[in-house]
């Protein structure tokens, strides 16, 4: 199985922040890195695919990158709306696994 | 509008089988892949499987033993059955396609 790590596995932040999480995988998997948000209480909600791809309807304040082994999920400008646990998650083999996820605070 | 909702009991026994199904609605069963994906406290983010009518079918091999994955095209429905449960098993279950639309989640807890 590919092992996606994510850190930092918790973070505190305010409103206005800049916000970056990353994570690595075990293996290369070229761009196959989705990126997931999730409330309390949700399902997960797709805020980026391909690594990089913004998924419609998802605020340009979200961004990602990377290729490889290594991704980064960025968040210009932390809104209110924003805390919350994000995953990242790799479609490049099977089976299909997810990250431990990284929980943002308020600060 | 596309909608998915998992439905099924709540509660089972152990060594019964949990069985869900998925009711998909605004989108035909018969493109995308189709899953499953479990949450759990102590196991996070677990994909299942995933099956689609091109009869591509794939299970995660920690659960491939116990798991079936189908399709009713006439119901736009698809279905979980997972045997021989535990308290292992007990976790919030999710449909969903890859990756854009999902459930609401279903809690499904194993106890006797």
């Amino acid at each position: 199985d590919i092992q996606l790590t994510q850190s930092p596995p918790s973070l505190s932040a305010s409103v206005g922040d800049r916000v970056t999480i990353t994570c690595r995988a075990s293996q290369s998997i070229n761009k196959y890195l989705n990126w997931f948000q999730q409330k309390p209480g949700r399902a997960p909600n797709l805020l980026i695919y391909a690594a990089s791809s913004l998924q419609t309807g998802v605020p340009s304040r979200f961004s990602g990158s990377g290729t490889g082994t290594d991704f980064t999920l960025t968040i210009s400008g932390l809104q209110p709306e924003d805390f919350a646990t994000y995953y990242c998650q790799q479609s490049y083999g099977m089976p299909r696994t997810f990250g431990q996820g990284t929980k943002v605070e308020v600060k | 509008q596309v909608q998915l909702q998992e439905s099924g009991p709540g509660l089972v026994k152990p060594s019964e089988t949990l069985s869900l199904t998925c009711t998909v609605s605004g989108i035909s069963i018969s493109s995308h892949y189709w899953g499953w994906i479990r949450q759990s406290a102590g196991r996070g983010l677990e994909w299942i499987g995933r099956t689609s009518t091109s009869g591509n079918t794939y299970y995660n091999p920690s659960l491939k033993s116990r798991v079936t994955l189908s399709l009713d095209t006439s119901r736009n429905q698809f279905s979980l059955n997972l045997n021989s449960v535990t308290a292992a098993d007990t976790a919030v279950y999710y449909c969903a396609t890859e990756w854009q639309f999902w459930g609401q989640g279903t809690l499904v807890t194993v106890s006797s």
